[in-house]
């Protein structure tokens, strides 16, 4: 079955650059149409969407966020990797990694999360 | 981009109760909407996709239904495991989420 892990920091000081690594199971990311995306959500708000990358190694980036993000993938470890520069307490958020279904551009396997917490 | 705004924010339910929940987008997106619910400190799960297809093993009580601008979920009775936060989720182009809608026990 398909699962999905998010690791990272728990704590980054303002200003620093976060790593988050998504390792998944179940799939490959060289299986055509597959893709893995990040969302993120502060405490007691809604989901945001922050990027998505295909098996084909085409990105997708918030618009918002677009200058900050970079998503890459090494299919060889089934891992995909977010950096996010410049972090601000405001970015303060449990961050999920999903499995994007083929051929659509929604989600139906979510890791369990992990909360980044920005503070100096 | 395109916007997607639920209604109501919140609201209280009892249990066996008929409840819809709005989302509409500020342009027209076909079908391509999905639903999910979230628990408290879990992550979310998919529901609904293409505005009304049902995943698999989602009790038959929620059902989707609209397209263009306005979609709607509906629980036709509420159960004590349903007491959750729902998010729409546009993908007709990018990726956007509404605010979510809390269903609350009365």
């Amino acid at each position: 079955q398909i699962t999905l892990k998010e690791s990272g920091p728990t704590l980054v000081k303002p200003t620093q650059t976060l790593t988050l690594t998504c390792t998944f199971s179940g799939f490959s990311l060289s299986t055509s149409g597959v893709g893995v995306g990040w969302i993120r959500q502060p405490p007691g708000k809604a989901l945001e969407w922050l990027a998505l990358i295909y098996w084909d190694d085409d990105k997708r980036y918030s618009p918002s966020l677009k200058s900050r993000l970079t998503i890459t993938k090494d299919t060889s470890k089934n891992q995909v990797v977010l950096t996010m520069t410049n972090m601000d307490p405001v970015d303060t958020a449990t961050y999920y990694c999903a499995h994007r279904v083929r051929g659509y551009n929604y989600f139906d396997y979510w890791g369990q999360g992990t909360l980044v917490t920005v503070s100096s | 981009a395109i916007r997607m705004t639920q209604s109501p924010s919140s609201f209280s339910a009892s249990t066996g109760d008929r409840v819809t929940i709005t989302c509409r987008a500020s342009q027209g997106i076909s079908s391509y909407l999905a639903w999910y619910q979230q628990k408290p400190g879990k992550a979310p799960k998919l529901l609904i996709y293409a505005a009304s297809t049902l995943q698999s093993g989602v009790p038959s009580r929620f059902s989707g239904s609209g397209s263009g601008t306005d979609f709607t979920l509906t629980i036709s009775c509420l159960q004590s495991e349903d007491f959750a936060t729902y998010y729409c989720q546009q993908y007709y182009s990018g990726w956007t989420f509404g605010q979510g809608t809390k269903v609350e026990i009365k």
